[in-house]
């Protein structure tokens, strides 16, 4: 099956500096890719779409300044969270949808936690 | 709008036990429906789907769920639950080139 991978895993920060996580399809090539924030026993808050080649599309209530996110190439994505603080700790999932992929299915990264001190 | 609902938000059942998760959709048209699983500090893994054709879908791990339009319905079953099936499982609409809608969750708990 299609694999995603996502890193780092987890990631401690102080308060105010930024952090890139990078989500990357392995086998296959993804146009689309999304960026998803999950709080403690929480469903997924879809936080913004991301096509290669162009400007991400954000959900209502994410800052695009304060989640920036670039998917320079068919296979990467990355989500940097710039200047973060203690409300930034979260976890953090992406997804990828194969391109040329009429049934939708997306695969998941393993996710990042992060924690802002 | 889509949106899904699971109305178990916590499930415990025994090793061996059958298990059903309930998932309920609403949504204009035919939707492609997903279950998903989660175990603790991980990703997303899929399940099953279902685009069209037969109603009744088989996954991976002995899953199986059945796509029921009448009651706008996608519930996933397993006939004999394993302790390694503890995890959170997500129930997810979205068609062709649509945002997935993704359910609260359910949490299944298994007691040996």
């Amino acid at each position: 099956g299609a694999v995603v991978s996502q890193h780092p895993s987890r990631v401690i920060c102080k308060s105010g500096t930024s952090v890139k996580i990078e989500c990357r399809s392995l086998d296959f090539q993804a146009t689309t890719m999304f960026w998803y924030r999950q709080f403690p026993k929480q469903s997924l808050m879809l936080m913004a779409t991301s096509n290669e080649g162009s400007k991400a599309t954000y959900e209502q209530g994410v800052e695009k300044d304060k989640f920036l996110i670039n998917h320079a190439s068919l296979t990467l994505s990355t989500l940097t969270v710039t200047s973060a603080h203690p409300e930034d700790s979260s976890f953090y999932i992406c997804s990828a949808r194969e391109a040329g992929s009429a049934k939708n299915i997306q695969y998941f990264g393993a996710g990042t936690r992060l924690s802002v001190l | 709008a889509q949106s899904v609902t699971q109305p178990d938000i916590h499930i415990t059942v025994s090793e061996g036990a059958s298990l059903e998760l309930r998932c309920n959709y609403s949504y204009g048209a035919t939707p492609y429906l997903f279950w998903y699983v989660q175990s603790p500090g991980q990703g997303l893994q899929l399940l099953l789907k279902y685009f069209s054709g037969d109603t009744l879908v088989q996954g991976i791990k002995g899953f199986e769920a059945e796509f029921k339009r009448s009651q706008s319905s996608f519930n996933l079953r397993k006939p004999s639950v394993h302790w390694s099936d503890a995890a959170e499982y997500f129930c997810a609409v979205g068609a062709g080139g649509q945002n997935f809608v993704f359910g609260p969750g359910t949490r299944l708990s298994v007691l040996p």
